[in-house]
Parts: structure tokens; C-alpha cells; sequence
């Protein structure tokens, strides 16, 4: 069954500390993974796109890595800022047809100061 | 903004309501797709729109009606709905490519957020 699993659920962290985000897959065949940060009363927005060939990729402080053999991403944020406070998703395009998102359910982080 | 608005924000109705969410898009885009979003859970593809004809529907009930009159405006008729659909509507619109290539990112609408007492 194809499916996206992030962890963790949620964290707390203190402003301009770093922490890393979590997502695994089981999607096959895989054609590219996106990030997404959803502020509170807001759609999300994507953050970067990560496809096979690719296993690492920035955006300003946050740093994607894909590992394409074990299913797995990650994103780090480094010296967190209170409007990072949101939550991140991770959806992974593939499965049955090339149409196909898989959504995860999101790791919801809050940058306290 | 990301050039998709969404109203109303917020909306409270009742089981025996008949009401209608409504999204703009103004990026050009042509295709539109509207997902329901519920806490703790991944959201919840439910209509897409290409060139204004709906190709894909996952089995929702038909107490929620989906309607496309042009590529820029979709809407969401909803009756007779039950309180678990209180949720986070979110529409998005991408631009699919020559041959239907759905890669393009897809830019979201803050949501209406429902209420069903």
C-alpha cells in the first residue's frame, strides 16, 4: 500500500536552535518527492522538490535530503525562527499513476522563544 | 498571497443547510482541485478539474458537488451534510502540461473552515 509516515507528530524547540524532520515512504513506482509548510490558517506552500536523482537541496535555512534506497527524507531547519512555527508535509508523487499524491499527515513544530 | 482566495473562511451550518464554497484562482492556471483536510490527517484529495472537466473524483459522497464554469473559478456545493465533514476545505490550481502532466506545484487557497452542527 503506498503511504507516507512523518515523524514526529509534533515538537517544541527553542528560537535558533536546529532540528530535523522525518519521512518515510512506501510509494513505488517513485517520481518526486515534495515539502510543504502550512502556517496556521493558511494553505500550504511548497517548499522544495526533491526527485530520484536528486539527494539533497536547499532553500534558504531549510535543507532537504532524499535517500532514494531506504525511502526516506528528511528536512533541517538551522537557527529556527518564530515564523517557522507551522506545520510540514510531506507528499511523494508515484503510485499507480503519475497523477497520484501521497500526502503524509504532517509534523506540526513550534519555535518557542 | 499565492493568487488563490477562498471564501467564506469560516462557516457553520447545519445537517439540513445547503451551502456553497467558493475559490479564485488568478494565476492562469488550468487545472483546480479541491482537498479536505482534517486534524491529524493527511489531506484528502477530492475533485480535480482539467480545462474545466472534472477527471478525477475519489468516491466522495454526493452530498458534496463539485462546479467548474471556467478555468479560473470552482466552487463546492454541499447539502445535507453530516458533522463529520467539519473539516478544512482547501482548494489549489496547477498548470498541467502537453499530454496531462500534472508535475507542476500546486498553489493553495487559505481554506474554509466548516462547521457541520
Amino acid at each position: 500500500k503506498n503511504q507516507v509516515e512523518q515523524s514526529p507528530q509534533s515538537l517544541i524547540i527553542l528560537e535558533g536552535k536546529n532540528c530535523t524532520l522525518q519521512c518515510n515512504y512506501t510509494v513505488s513506482p517513485f517520481s518526486n518527492l515534495r515539502w510543504y509548510k502550512q502556517d496556521t490558517g493558511r494553505g500550504p506552500v511548497s517548499l522544495t522538490i526533491m526527485t530520484f536523482s536528486e539527494n539533497t537541496k536547499s532553500n534558504g535555512r531549510y535543507t532537504a535530503t532524499l535517500d532514494a534506497d531506504t525511502k526516506q527524507s528528511s528536512l533541517h531547519i538551522t537557527a529556527s525562527q518564530l515564523s517557522d512555527s507551522a506545520s510540514y508535509i510531506c507528499v511523494v508523487r508515484g503510485g499507480d499513476s503519475n497523477y497520484q499524491l501521497i500526502w503524509g499527515a504532517g509534523t506540526k513544530l513550534i519555535i518557542k522563544p | 498571497e499565492t493568487g488563490v482566495t477562498q471564501t467564506p473562511r469560516h462557516l457553520v451550518m447545519g445537517m439540513t443547510n445547503k451551502k456553497s464554497l467558493k475559490c479564485e484562482q488568478h494565476l492562469g492556471h488550468n487545472a483546480m482541485y479541491w482537498y479536505k483536510q482534517s486534524a491529524k490527517k493527511p489531506l484528502e484529495l477530492m475533485f480535480v478539474y482539467s480545462l474545466e472537466e472534472r477527471v478525477e473524483n475519489n468516491s466522495v459522497p454526493s452530498r458534496f458537488s463539485p462546479e467548474c464554469p471556467n478555468s479560473s473559478h470552482l466552487f463546492l456545493h454541499l447539502h445535507t451534510l453530516q458533522p463529520e465533514d467539519s473539516a478544512l476545505y482547501l482548494c489549489a490550481s496547477s498548470q498541467e502540461g502537453p499530454g496531462g502532466d500534472r508535475e507542476e506545484t500546486q498553489y493553495f487557497g487559505p481554506g474554509t473552515r466548516l462547521l457541520v452542527l
